[in-house]
């Protein structure tokens, strides 16, 4: 079956850098593009960036372009965020997620239990 | 960025009752809409897709349907496993965007 884990959250100080890794199983990895999702405590879903399922194409959410780097390591199955000049605002649940496309937008078919980041001093 | 807003916020309703959930969208997305049922501490869970798909497994007292920029979620008959938060979202764009959810309590 398919499974989503996510690792890597904590909590950290503003202007810090914090990555997150998603570790994916049970199905061919390299044929979906993946996603990061967060919610904000008590807030509503926020897409954060996707890259596709060959790594060649990245898009992000104006809220972290620059800050952040979604990138992958397929023979490992693994998806990672690279999170840099992390904000008390991007404290959040972050998520990843699962699109039934190799590059083109998609709806969220699997998630992941998702990770908490805490950015606080 | 397409804006999602969805109404109402908030919806108390009983057990049994037809519930009706309404998305809108800043521009035309169809048929490019899915919706999400969240539990607390959960992720979300996908309900359809391509506007009025059921995703496997998913109970058939769930129906959308929708058009253009406005589509709706309808839970025929409300059991106690339907209260939770609902979201829609467009991937009509490389940057797909969530309604702010709807809150659906007794």
């Amino acid at each position: 079956q398919v499974q989503l884990v996510e690792s890597g959250g904590g909590v950290v100080q503003p202007g810090r850098s914090l990555r997150l890794s998603c570790a994916a199983s049970g199905f061919t990895f390299n044929n979906y593009a993946m996603h990061w999702v967060r919610q904000a405590p008590g807030k509503g879903l926020e897409w954060v960036a996707v890259i596709s399922n060959d790594g060649s194409n990245k898009y992000y959410a104006d809220s972290v372009k620059g800050r952040f780097t979604i990138f992958r390591d397929n023979s490992k199955n693994t998806l990672h965020l690279q999170m840099n000049s992390l904000r008390t605002e991007d404290t959040a649940v972050y998520y990843c997620a699962r699109t039934v496309t190799t590059s083109a937008p998609g709806f969220f078919d699997y998630w992941g239990q998702g990770t908490l980041v805490t950015v606080s001093s | 960025d397409i804006q999602m807003t969805q109404s109402p916020s908030t919806l108390s309703a009983s057990l049994g009752d037809r519930v009706t959930i309404t998305c809108r969208a800043s521009q035309s997305v169809a048929p490019w809409l899915a919706w999400y049922q969240q539990k607390p501490g959960k992720a979300p869970n996908l309900l359809i897709y391509k506007a009025s798909s059921l995703e496997s497994g998913v109970p058939s007292r769930f129906s959308a349907s929708g058009s253009g920029t406005e589509f709706t979620l309808t839970i025929s008959s409300l059991q106690p496993d339907d209260f939770a938060t609902y979201y829609c979202q467009q991937y009509n764009s490389y940057s797909p965007t969530f309604g702010q959810g709807t809150k659906v309590e007794i």
